[in-house]
């Protein structure tokens, strides 16, 4: 089972920042947390991960609070194309652990 | 470019039939996985391997099978005794050993029953 958990849904209007959550209460001291999206019909892609320290890459940004039991996901200014199922997903630190999915967050950008 | 192939994108069976579908990664990964979507749900994991001539079975195994004999290639055969295989199928590669790095995923094949 996945050992996160995400809102269903969201909205967010176009050329605002998208704050998505995911709460992680029981994630281990060498689990990573991990962030991906899927748009319709395609692949997931990978967007960022984290240990502990806050992240930042051209895509978003990857708040992590201190005692690391949630974090959020920010895209700075959302877009059309933004709009997908956002995955919130922990593992541990190795190259070849499976991603345990959930159903993710729908975030739908609103023009 | 670099990246991972799947083919075809989309594929039709008729019942009873074996079917096979073709990842097929140059990103000199060691280890690749396969994994089922079905509508309005998250990933499920079939198959991973995490180096050639070795597999291990996911979540939901039966009716599925794999061969890894070459570092590149990563084949899933969905077999007759898979009664509800209709789904998108997804294939995923990354690195080995102690690494953080992501997996990356192809585009996907859907399969669909005749």
């Amino acid at each position: 089972d996945a050992k996160t958990t995400q809102p269903p849904s969201m909205d967010c209007a176009e050329g605002r920042a998208a704050n998505l959550p995911c709460n992680h209460s029981t994630i281990s001291g060498n689990e990573y947390v991990y962030w991906y999206r899927q748009i319709h019909s395609q692949g997931p892609q990978y967007i960022i991960h984290g240990l502990k320290n806050n992240e930042t890459n051209e895509m978003a940004s990857l708040i992590i609070t201190e005692d690391r039991k949630s974090s959020t996901l920010i895209l700075p200014h959302a877009t059309l194309r933004d709009t997908a199922v956002y995955y919130c997903i922990v593992r541990a630190y190795s190259g070849n652990t499976p991603l345990v999915f959930g159903k993710g967050t729908r975030l739908s950008v609103i023009a | 470019d670099g990246g991972i192939t799947q083919s075809p994108k989309y594929l039709f069976r008729k019942e009873g039939q074996n079917v096979t579908l073709s990842c097929e990664q140059n990103l000199n990964h060691d280890a690749m996985y396969w994994y089922r979507q079905d509508p309005g749900q998250g990933l499920r994991l079939i198959y991973y391997s995490q180096i050639v001539n070795d597999f291990q079975k996911g979540d939901i195994a039966e009716g599925y099978s794999v061969s890894r004999e070459k570092k590149e290639s990563f084949p899933l055969t969905v077999t007759s005794a898979q009664k509800n295989p209709t789904a998108f199928y997804l294939c995923a590669s990354s690195m080995g050993g102690r690494s953080n790095q992501p997996q990356h995923f192809g585009d996907g094949t859907r399969l669909s029953i005749l």
